[in-house]
């Protein structure tokens, strides 16, 4: 199982840009949430897809989108990009529970490094 | 979700035990309390959660306090690979299944040979 995958590793782009961030969820994960980690900060929620569905969205402005395919896997889109847009940012995999307090642990991927000149 | 309160750091020594407390004064009856921890370089990793009781696994334990509203994780032998970023998060059982998680500062630990 090759768990979470993120491509690419490391990106630069300059300020203005567009940028798509790509992520593979974990065999048998159906749900694909994404990260924005700042250097010394923990992870802040930006979206969930489910379904090829937004399900949830955290306080992120429209500039951010993003994409499930059919497959799980799923596409992060910036666009306009700003200097404060550089972090690592991060997916996670996980698989929607049907169940009462049922509990779906999220693995995460080592996330992409993304850097705004 | 509730606010949590953690040590912005902590030390150790390698093969004792090791207690990170969380504060969660807000917390609701439905939420669950969570651990993470992120190694250097690397995304956040699942470590334990638990509702009411006291809970084990291969990587740590987990104490909740009577009233819910603090939780400490105990790693039993601490060794050099623990040292990473510890986040307690507390979300409800909707929030979940739903996956967003909450990440605070977290505390750091550093593990001295």
């Amino acid at each position: 199982d090759a768990g979470v995958t993120q491509s690419p590793t490391h990106l630069i782009k300059t300020r203005g840009q567009q940028v798509t961030l790509r992520c593979s969820p974990k065999s048998g994960h159906d749900t694909v949430s994404w990260y924005q980690q700042a250097l010394g900060q923990g992870p802040q929620f930006i979206f969930q897809y489910y379904e090829e569905e937004e399900r949830q969205r955290g306080n992120f402005p429209d500039r951010f989108s993003g994409h499930q395919f059919p497959n799980y896997s799923s596409e992060l889109n910036v666009n306009a990009l700003l200097l404060g847009d550089s972090a690592l940012y991060l997916c996670a995999s996980s698989l929607t529970s049907k169940g009462f307090r049922s509990y779906n642990e999220q693995f995460f991927g080592p996330g992409t490094r993304l850097t705004v000149l | 979700d509730a606010k949590t309160t953690q040590p912005n750091s902590m030390e150790s020594n390698e093969e004792e035990p090791v207690h990170l407390p969380c504060n969660h004064s807000t917390i609701s009856g439905t939420d669950y309390i969570h651990w993470y921890r992120q190694l250097p370089s690397q995304g956040p990793e699942y470590v334990i959660h638990g509702l009411t009781s006291n809970v084990n696994n291969r990587m740590a334990s987990l104490a909740i306090a009577e009233d819910r509203k603090s939780s400490t994780l105990i790693l039993h032998r601490a060794t050099l690979r623990d040292a990473a970023v510890y986040y307690c998060i507390v979300a409800n059982a909707g929030g979940t299944s739903y996956g967003k998680l909450t990440f605070g500062q977290g505390t750091i630990l550093t593990v001295h040979p």
